[in-house]
């Protein structure tokens, strides 16, 4: 079975650093470009980063570029995201998805979410 | 890269069909085929229900389908159930500063 699995949420002051982790199992991993979507309080979703397969090439949404890293390690099939400077708008349900190469642009399966508080 | 468009809210009785709109523009909607629907409970994780504006992943429900019109994309639910109570997101790949944008979201209540 296909699954992806964020930890590492919390509670952090603002200006504070955390460390996401998504574990999946199920699939090649080094086969997928994978990314983080999130999701405010009562809000939208909201895609903001991505990596390639074999993690050379990454992008970010302005709203995160500079303060936030995406990384992955095919040996671990783990996706991760470095979240520093954090502001009290990062408040949100963190979600890792994944598209097929060279197919659909369509996030096929999802994390169950991990929630990160910015508050002091 | 601004979200596209959704009605907030759509409501139909069991054993209706109704209609959710998702509007963007020529970079997003209307340049690529690459218009997918999610449904998501609360505080449930989303859940792919069409993609490639028309395509159904296999264990998806045929009332469920998809299709688009210029920048317009929609997705119809036929006969409607009390399960399908849910919050309905589009999303498409976009040419623009983000290459993926979701919609605003819609809140399907069943009467």
């Amino acid at each position: 079975e296909v699954q992806l699995g964020e930890s590492g949420g919390g509670l952090v002051q603002p200006g504070g650093s955390l460390r996401l982790s998504c574990e999946t199992s199920g699939f090649t991993f080094s086969s997928y470009w994978m990314h983080w979507v999130r999701q405010a309080p009562g809000k939208g979703l909201v895609w903001f980063s991505r990596i390639n397969s074999d993690g050379s090439s990454t992008y970010y949404a302005d709203s995160v570029k500079g303060r936030f890293t995406i990384s992955r390690d095919n040996t671990k099939n783990t996706l991760y995201l470095q979240m520093n400077s954090l502001r009290a708008e990062d408040t949100a349900v963190y979600y890792c998805s994944r598209i097929p190469v060279g197919g659909t642009r369509a996030f096929d399966i999802w994390g169950q979410g991990t929630t990160v508080t910015v508050s002091s | 890269q601004s979200a596209l468009t959704q009605p907030a809210s759509v409501s139909g009785s069991p054993g209706q069909s109704i209609t959710i709109s998702c509007t963007g523009t020529s970079s997003d909607v209307g340049g690529y085929n690459y218009v997918s629907w999610y449904q998501q409970y609360p505080g449930q994780a989303p859940k792919l229900m069409i993609y490639d504006v028309t395509n159904r992943p296999s264990g998806v429900s045929n009332r469920f389908s998809g299709s688009k019109s210029g920048n317009t994309a929609s997705l119809t639910i036929s006969g409607i159930q009390s399960e399908d109570e849910a919050d309905y997101y589009c999303s498409s790949y976009t040419s623009s500063n983000t290459p993926y944008v979701f919609g605003t979201g819609t809140k399907v209540t069943v009467l």
